[in-house]
């Protein structure tokens, strides 16, 4: 069965601090998604990985594919960094080519000044 | 980049009604997708919507209670039949421009609450 798994599921830090969520999947996959969800429920695509590092800001993402797993970091985080953060994943299916995702259930981040 | 809209954001309908969902691209994609997240859960994939053909739809999601069209390369609807309170949850789109590219776009969402 093709899994996404994140941890931690709930997550509150001082701002400030830095944070570090974890994504393992199960089978390989063609790309690894990182997303952010607000509390109306619109999503905001943050990465696209399908390997090494990526960095946008304040944000960095990294993917390794021999251990099926990548991380997402926030550094000096911020009250308005506070969303729900979600791992999303294009398996590999034999015709090759992008399909639908399959995600995580999500990491809620709390950031408190 | 691709800009997607939703309409409508968020409805309340009642049990047994349907409610259209649409989805408008900024400029053509190639593959459409319609996602379900019901409270609490993570989004699952409902189906995909193809300019020219039948969507395929997932395990669990059927054409009689989530019929899709796909007119054109920038426009797809999704309507929800038959409504009942389980089907309360946020329904978003997404779009892929190029299947090589594996980049996703994704629109606001629409809330759903069923009384």
């Amino acid at each position: 069965k093709n899994e996404v798994e994140q941890s931690p599921q709930n997550l509150t830090a001082q701002e400030g601090e830095f944070i570090t969520i974890n994504c393992s999947y199960s089978v390989g996959i063609s790309a690894l998604h990182w997303l952010q969800q607000h509390p109306g429920g619109g999503i905001v695509s943050l990465f696209m990985l399908s390997s090494g590092k990526k960095k946008h800001g304040r944000l960095i993402a990294t993917i390794n594919i021999q251990e099926k797993h990548s991380s997402l970091h926030i550094t000096a985080s911020h009250p308005r960094d506070s969303a729900v953060y979600i791992c999303a994943v294009s398996f590999l299916y034999s015709g090759g080519g992008a399909d639908g995702l399959t995600f995580g259930k999500g990491t809620h981040l709390i950031i408190q000044p | 980049s691709a800009v997607i809209s939703q309409k409508p954001s968020r409805d309340i309908c009642q049990r047994g009604t349907s409610l259209t969902i649409q989805c408008q691209v900024d400029s053509q994609v190639t593959m459409m997708f319609w996602y379900r997240q019901q409270p609490g859960q993570s989004l699952t994939l409902i189906a995909t919507a193809n300019q020219g053909s039948e969507a395929t739809y997932e395990s669990g999601f059927v054409i009689d209670k989530f019929p899709i069209s796909r007119p054109n390369l920038t426009f797809s609807t999704l309507t929800v039949s038959n409504l009942s309170p389980e089907d309360s949850s946020i329904y978003l789109c997404s779009a892929i421009r190029d299947r090589s590219s594996y980049e996703q776009y994704f629109g606001p969402g629409t809330r759903l609450t069923v009384t």
